[in-house]
């Protein structure tokens, strides 16, 4: 069965920039998947940050960007700030009415 | 405006059952894909049922045979009957909208609108 894999933790200074991954264990990430990232605060049910690879959902910031680099898809999050200290997760579509998530990477800003 | 508005979580025995339901309003359960994804405390995501427009319907492996997805048009909800509940079942459970093909007829695939979550427990 196919496993898909992120960072357990990154961190990133105010102002910096960071780059979250998803990669799945059959195969290399492609825009066939559709991946898409979401970001979750304690308490919250998860927000959609970006789809289809590289499409920001309504009313998300543009520093925050996704798109496929070699194998994996990814995240990166430029000029970051303290309200972005989160959980972001990665979803992918398996195909044959079948999703899988990320076991997801905690960000800390400090 | 989109809402997704979750009932029926609780406390459950091992072996019990339970059924889950989510009204759905700003949307027609009929025209759109509505999945259910848990979250196990301290834990990521993980997608368990998805119906779609034609009926068609989906399991992860792990509810595949106890869990099954069934919607109401004339309600326009979804639910999710969840039965020989395991230890492992416990989670929040969120109903989603799934954003299938967008206006342009591209696909998208992606989880859009979440309900609020609601709880399961199964323990003795």
């Amino acid at each position: 069965q196919s496993v898909v894999t992120q960072e357990s933790a990154l961190s990133v200074s105010p102002g910096g920039t960071v780059t979250l991954t998803c990669a799945l264990s059959s195969d290399s990430v492609s825009t066939g998947y559709y991946p898409s990232w979401y970001q979750q605060s304690p308490g919250q049910p998860p927000r959609t940050l970006v789809h289809t690879t590289v499409t920001r959902a309504s009313g998300v910031p543009d520093r925050f960007s996704g798109s496929i680099l070699g194998t994996r898809a990814t995240l990166t999050i430029t000029g970051a700030q303290a309200d972005d200290e989160a959980d972001y997760y990665c979803a992918l579509h398996l195909g044959s009415g079948i999703w899988m998530f990320g076991g997801g990477t905690k960000l800390t800003v400090l | 405006e989109v809402k997704l508005v979750q009932s029926g979580g609780g406390l459950v025995h091992p072996g019990g059952s339970l059924r889950l339901s989510c009204g759905v309003s700003g949307f027609s359960v009929s025209n759109n894909y509505v999945t259910w994804v848990r979250q196990a405390p301290g834990k990521g995501p993980e997608w368990v049922s998805i119906i779609y427009t034609a009926g068609s319907t989906y399991y992860a492996d792990s509810v595949l045979g106890r869990f099954s997805i069934s919607r109401d048009e004339m309600k326009n909800t979804v639910s999710l009957q969840m039965n020989s509940l395991r230890g492992d079942d416990t989670a929040i459970y969120y109903c989603v909208r799934l954003m299938a093909y967008d206006e342009t007829g591209k696909y998208r695939g992606y989880f859009q609108n979440w309900g609020q979550g609601d709880l399961v427990i199964v323990s003795s």
